[in-house]
């Protein structure tokens, strides 16, 4: 694609449901990155991974977040029994290459609200 | 570990007045900067890069950098803000280890504010 997309752009759902966010990738690109960024501060670094292989997960706050990527292109992030505090915006992006210091092209996000 | 500190959330210009975004960082060893721009509804883009070549970097739409490791700062300037400007800006740190990828250590953002 021409971007990276991220899908769905709103998802609003109530405490304890699972949700699945979406990343699709700019077309040939190798690594995938998911970030949140609550309201008011940076994006903060959850996991990436190069081709399907999940590389450093060391950001996802607890086991209630998990992130695959079966084929090397989509990626979901997946998090389950939600709570309030999961609430922000989840962005994506993915870079040409996996090296130190590629350009990242990050998706529009997802704003996700817990309820 | 690496920290970034961006000082100002909020920055007001008036149109045609220099651009001055502050970043310091915070790392054990000479990192990677970056500084990237966010407009409304829109994911982030990449302004400029240090990477260890030129301190002083030279970005996309007039923006500029310089590193200062004396300081260790990588302040952001653009000597006559335009309209267009107006945007929220994060200054960001990597680690050189290739174990690192491209995770990026992002500051708080500074939004600017251009005054016609």
């Amino acid at each position: 694609g021409a971007g990276v997309s991220q899908s769905p752009r709103y998802k609003v759902t109530k405490r304890g449901q699972d949700v699945a966010l979406r990343c699709d990738p700019i077309s040939g690109h190798v690594s995938l990155y998911w970030y949140r960024q609550a309201l008011g501060q940076g994006p903060e670094f959850l996991t990436y991974f190069n081709y399907e292989a999940q590389q450093d997960k060391s950001g996802l706050p607890n086991d209630r977040f998990s992130a695959e990527r079966p084929e090397g292109s989509i990626s979901t992030l997946t998090i389950q029994r939600t709570e309030q505090r999961d609430s922000a915006m989840y962005r994506c992006a993915s870079s040409l290459a996996p090296g130190l210091n590629e350009k990242l092209f990050f998706g529009s996000g997802t704003q996700l609200s817990v309820l | 570990a690496q920290s970034v500190t961006q000082l100002g959330s909020h920055v007001s210009v008036s149109e045609g007045a220099l651009v001055l975004l502050r970043c310091n960082y915070s790392s054990s060893v000479p990192p990677y900067l970056f500084w990237y721009v966010q407009y409304p509804n829109q994911g982030l883009q990449l302004l400029l890069k240090y990477t260890s070549a030129a301190t002083l970097v030279k970005g996309i739409n007039g923006f500029e950098a310089e590193f200062k490791k004396s300081e260790t700062s990588f302040h952001l300037t653009k000597p006559s803000a335009h309209m267009s400007d107006a945007a929220e800006y994060f200054c960001a740190v990597s680690g050189r280890a290739k174990a690192a990828g491209n995770k990026l250590t992002f500051g708080g953002g500074t939004r600017v504010l251009v005054k016609p």
